[in-house]
């Protein structure tokens, strides 16, 4: 079956660096994307992979390893702003994403 | 209009009634997609629409209708409401389905069938 997996939710402090991994299982690959989600707000978009490798996007980087089905979300500099739900999501052989249940992420003065 | 819009914004319901959830897009894309989001659960595609004219099931189609008779509108429709429906309800939207897309996603419709 199809499966994403990443953890349920996450404590940092602000001004501190946050590692949020997800792991996925699907038939075929065709990408991996994070999105973010403010609480009783829709999901916006962050970040996309498709090769492995390290993508920086500002204080924020992704990283893909195809051949362990794992990537990453790094959030350097934490402000309170980033406290919120992190999507997970595999892009699978029909071009259709599969979503993780999301780590919140809390930060902490 | 920009971007997409989704009404009703939240909706209290009866069970066993009928219920159309609207959703409008401004950017042209072709593809448009409805999720359900639940407490726990990742998004999960009710339906889904590559292009005008066309639509496709998701991971959890039943009970749910959606046409596609324009490239802006892609109405959700729920025929007979049972209390499993209880979510929020995000439309989504992108330029293409069959390649790397970014999905642009509404504001959500928050509904409760009791």
């Amino acid at each position: 079956g199809q499966n994403i997996d990443q953890p349920t939710e996450m404590t940092a402090t602000e001004g501190a660096i946050v590692q949020i991994n997800c792991t996925y299982q699907t038939s075929g690959f065709n990408g991996l994307f994070w999105y973010q989600q403010h609480a009783g707000e829709a999901p916006t978009f962050l970040s996309y992979n498709v090769l492995d490798g390290l993508e920086e996007k500002g204080r924020f980087s992704s990283f893909l390893s195809r051949s362990k089905g794992y990537s990453y979300l790094l959030l350097k500099e934490l402000q309170m702003k980033d406290s919120a739900s992190y999507l997970c999501a595999a892009m699978d052989s029909n071009y259709q994403l599969i979503w993780g249940a999301g780590t919140k992420l809390i930060i902490k003065p | 209009i920009a971007g997409i819009t989704q009404a009703p914004t939240s909706q209290i319901l009866a069970a066993g009634r009928r219920m159309t959830l609207r959703c409008t897009q401004d950017m042209r894309h072709n593809a448009m997609y409805w999720y359900r989001q639940d407490l726990g659960l990742g998004l999960r595609l009710i339906h889904y629409s590559n292009t005008a004219g066309t639509t496709g099931k998701g991971e959890v189609p039943d009970g749910y209708s959606v046409s596609r008779a324009n490239t802006d509108d892609f109405p959700l429709t729920l025929a007979s409401a049972v209390p499993s429906q209880t979510s929020v309800y995000f439309c989504a939207s992108s330029d293409r389905l069959d390649s790397y897309n970014e999905q642009f996603f509404g504001p959500g419709t928050r509904l409760t069938v009791l």
